[in-house]
């Protein structure tokens, strides 16, 4: 079986801060994880995967994150947070069960908000 | 290229009416899918397309929901009759190919209301 848990329900960071969002999977094989943001009343955006290579991986908008095979984790950090990333964040993975199809199982999103 | 786009943004409808929400996927993508997102069960999969053949429908919650896509550019999904339970965000996606790597892109969305 598959998931992804999202620990936190709500993050707030104050702006120029480190901010980080975190993420943990449990999948059979080889995971795809991705990582998508949504801006309230607006769809779900494509910030950035992991497949495979690098475990850092840098993506849209200054984030990046973190691939941590020991911890089956993928946390979304950003080094300096603006008021402009407030918003819903979903980790994502690949939905194994379904072979041949790019199905993705999301978590429950995180809400961040950067105060001024 | 112009994304997703959904129409209609934003749906009033009363209860045991038909509802149709439509879906435009990005030029050239394979695949298409339906998510549904309400508070409760947060998003989920209801059905995804490949090349217009409708692949996995297990995720349509019941008979009142149907799909389909008769061409490359263009996806139905339709709930008749609505019931206030369906009240929540649809969303529509689009990838290129199968590839297990490959994005998906989403539409801005169609927030349905069923009173």
């Amino acid at each position: 079986a598959q998931s992804v848990a999202q620990p936190e329900d709500q993050v707030n960071v104050a702006e120029g801060n480190p901010l980080t969002v975190k993420c943990t999977y449990s999948v059979s094989g080889n995971p795809y994880l991705f990582w998508y943001v949504q801006y309230p009343n607006r769809g779900l955006q494509f910030l950035l995967k992991y497949i495979t290579g690098d475990n850092l991986v840098k993506g849209s908008y200054g984030f990046e994150a973190e691939f941590n095979k020991s911890q089956t984790s993928f946390h979304l950090k950003k080094p300096s947070a603006l008021v402009s990333d407030s918003a819903l964040y979903f980790c994502a993975v690949r939905d194994m069960i379904r072979a041949g199809a790019n199905n993705l199982f999301f978590g429950t999103g995180t809400r961040l908000t950067v105060i001024p | 290229d112009a994304g997703v786009i959904q129409s209609p943004r934003h749906e009033v409808t009363e209860m045991g009416q038909e509802v149709t929400l439509r879906c435009k996927p990005i030029s050239g993508h394979d695949y298409l899918f339906w998510y549904r997102q309400t508070m409760m069960r947060g998003l989920e999969l209801l059905i995804y397309f490949n090349n217009n053949v409708p692949i996995d429908d297990s995720g349509m919650p019941e008979d009142r929901f149907s799909a389909k896509m008769p061409n490359a550019s263009f996806s139905t999904l339709k709930i008749q009759p609505s019931e206030p339970r369906d009240s929540a965000v649809y969303f529509c996606a689009s990838s290129l190919t199968q590839s297990s790597t490959d994005t998906q892109y989403f539409g801005p969305g169609t927030r349905l209301t069923v009173l």
